[in-house]
């Protein structure tokens, strides 16, 4: 019954691959987010997407790009992974944007080799 | 950029006693939130205190904004060793993006 579950929970790859993460909410929500948490435990945002709009935080490299098969799910695509990527993401989801508080998943831990 | 600053980095206390995080931001605020993580853990959702209100509570814990500084202070009372965790606040702005501070680390000692 998990609420926002995230996979691979772990992944390690090797530099220049592409991966994805893959992310699904069971609450109904409309909004979904990805975030990205650095080794010093600080967390920022990476998108905001609903079903009318994608925010893009401008500092994220155009390597990392959101896909939303449905309302449900939000995945996460990288290309040519770079050392620096090495980092938990946490995707998470809410009803409306600013107004309640999110749900976050598990994470996954990527490291680049 | 990270919008809060959170005071302290790190905190150690015995069970029993009460744990005082402070939050500071920049920017005008829709809301402010604090969500706990614990080792290894995802977020999770503690408490959100609205632009116009000043204090609130939730079982032990007790939120305050004041607005004018630009700060809000979680409190934890009688804590347990459970409460071991980070503590994130985060914050929304006009763009309704939610954005974290740095986090203060608790350990509460048995």
């Amino acid at each position: 019954d998990t609420a926002v579950s995230q996979t691979p929970k772990y992944l390690v790859t090797q530099m220049g691959n592409d991966k994805s993460i893959k992310c699904e909410q069971n609450l109904g929500h409309d909004t979904m987010y990805w975030y990205k948490q650095d080794s010093k435990k600080f967390l920022k945002i990476m998108f905001s997407y609903n079903n009318k709009e994608l925010i893009i935080n401008e500092t994220v490299p155009n390597r990392f790009s959101p896909k939303s098969p449905d309302k449900a799910h939000l995945n996460l695509h990288i290309n040519s992974l770079e050392l620096g990527d090495s980092a938990v993401y946490f995707c998470a989801s809410s009803q409306g944007t600013g107004f309640y508080g999110y749900t976050f998943g598990s994470g996954t831990r990527l490291t680049v080799v | 950029s990270q919008q809060g600053e959170e005071d302290p980095q790190a905190l150690s206390i015995q069970e029993g006693e009460n744990a005082t995080m402070n939050c500071s931001y920049k920017t005008s605020i829709n809301n402010l939130q604090w969500y706990r993580q614990n080792s290894g853990r995802g977020l999770v959702h503690l408490i959100l205190i609205r632009s116009n209100e000043r204090e609130k509570h939730s079982g032990r814990l007790r939120v305050t904004l004041d607005t004018s500084k630009k700060s809000s202070s979680l409190l934890i009372t009688a804590s347990r060793a459970a409460d071991t965790a980070s503590y994130f606040c985060a914050t929304t702005d006009a763009g309704n993006m939610l954005t974290f501070g740095g986090g203060t680390r608790l350990m509460v000692k048995p």
